[in-house]
């Protein structure tokens, strides 16, 4: 069946552009996750949704980012007025609702902010 | 807070020897431990992972971890890599109980295979 669907698979924006960047998870999967992943840091967690329960959002840098997921499907990571250091790739993952799933990674859209 | 700790920042070994790739954890209870692997350009797959039961679990293209609650560790191993199995490795832990939550991955480690 199809996997974690994330667009576009690049993107490259200015300074102090809006980004989005959208992820398709697989259907049935309750939960939702985003990660950041920068040269040498590892996976970053930053934002988490399961169900109709509030979002963690612990792990979301600053004000500038945001993320939104519609209908208990579809979600859409917001970065504001992006800055250099937003350069990274961000990975979607879904997972059914039980806490022992593993996660299913989509590959990912490689932001380079210039 | 749980943490992980993937010391071998880059690996490199002959095709046909062993690997093993070290993770060493820190959770105040018990944890649920995941390696997954990263191809260049690709998401991250998922090889193995322990929950409870056999603390020597079995994954896909023939990996194997074990957990050593002792050491806090949950180490990957081949006895004999392929050189396709190239690729950036990654070791996460999650809460052992309740409500699913956030992985926390390790920083992972770059295996290079020499032919």
């Amino acid at each position: 069946g199809a996997g974690v669907s994330q667009s576009p698979s690049n993107k490259v924006t200015e300074k102090g552009k809006d980004v989005e960047l959208r992820c398709d998870p697989i259907s049935g999967h309750t939960a939702l996750y985003w990660y950041r992943q920068s040269l040498g840091q590892g996976l970053e967690f930053l934002i988490y949704f399961q169900g109709n329960s509030a979002p963690d959002k612990s792990g979301l840098p600053s004000d500038r980012f945001s993320a939104e997921r519609t209908g208990g499907s579809v979600s859409t990571l917001t970065i504001q007025r992006t800055q250099q250091e937003d350069s990274a790739v961000y990975l979607c993952a879904s997972s059914p609702s039980s806490y022992n799933s593993p996660l299913h990674f989509g590959n990912g859209t490689r932001l380079t902010v210039t | 807070a749980q943490s992980v700790t993937q010391p071998d920042i880059h690996i490199t070994v002959s095709e046909g020897a062993s690997l093993e790739l070290r993770c060493n954890y820190s959770y105040g209870a018990t944890p649920y431990l995941f390696w997954y692997v990263q191809s260049p350009g690709q998401g991250l797959q998922l090889l193995l992972k322990y929950f409870s039961g056999d603390t020597l679990v079995q994954g896909i293209k023939g990996f194997e971890a074990e957990f050593k609650r002792s050491q806090s560790s949950f180490n990957l191993r081949k006895p004999s890599v392929h050189w396709s199995d190239a690729a950036e490795y990654f070791c996460a832990v999650g809460k052992g109980t309740g409500t699913a939550s956030k992985l926390t991955f390790g920083t992972g480690t770059r295996l290079q295979v020499t032919l």
